[in-house]
């Protein structure tokens, strides 16, 4: 079993749908959490951090449920501009070391 | 200001070759992590330096990949007696202080795609 385990999908939907993604991971120590954005051949970027109280950034809302041990990604309003695919990262306390899921992809279709 | 940066963008080479792949960080950044990319997958962590020390190389997968950053800023990746399943895009990212609890954000370079024939 993988640490960090997502839905690949793909996840086709229209543009304004509301889509979510989650993201589980094994280990229970896990302290830091994280989504990040990669499009087609490009490097990925950070989307946003993941806090424990859950937290929004525009049209995105990430949340944290420990006790279950996944964290989730919230797009509302999707855009064409969105289509990508979306890595869920995971680290350990005092660990440079950073586990990242193998992604799910969104498309947004017009 | 500048990104992270990767020479070459990409490389192709023989089977049983050398190679050594390079990384810019950010000025400043004192943590720098290399990481490899197959098609289909997340990156997957290699070696992760604080200063010039490698803090954590537990991702490297055998003897024939090192790494070095002996002044602290530029880092290389070394791989010795290449094989077809090292064929895989390899990135770095620096961040200004390690990744621990508490985090910070990581900045990734464009990679470079390896390729082994």
């Amino acid at each position: 079993r993988k640490e960090v385990e997502q839905d690949p999908g793909p996840f086709n939907v229209p543009e304004g749908a509301t889509v979510a993604f989650n993201c589980t991971y094994s280990n229970s120590a896990s302290q830091s959490f994280f989504w990040y954005r990669q499009d087609c051949r490009k490097e990925p970027k950070l989307l946003m951090s993941v806090y424990s109280s859950g937290n929004e950034d525009g049209r995105f809302t990430a949340q944290l449920n420990r006790a279950s041990q996944y964290i989730s990604l919230l797009i509302r309003d999707s855009k064409l501009s969105d289509s990508a695919t979306y890595l869920c990262v995971v680290i350990v306390p005092n660990a440079g070391k950073s586990t990242f899921g193998d992604g799910t992809t969104l498309t947004v279709k017009p | 200001g500048a990104g992270v940066s990767q020479t070459p963008s990409n490389k192709v080479t023989e089977k049983g070759k050398y190679v050594e792949l390079r990384c810019d960080p950010i000025s400043g950044h004192t943590a720098l992590y290399w990481y490899r990319q197959s098609l289909g997958q997340g990156p997957e962590f290699l070696i992760y330096f604080q200063g010039t020390g490698a803090a954590d190389d537990s991702g490297l997968p055998n003897d024939r990949f090192f790494a070095v950053r002996p002044e602290g800023s530029v880092s290389t990746l070394k791989i010795q007696r290449t094989e077809r399943g090292d064929s895989a895009v390899y990135l770095c990212a620096s961040s200004l202080v390690p990744v621990t609890g508490g985090g910070d954000t990581q900045y990734f370079g464009p990679g470079t795609r390896l390729t082994v024939l």
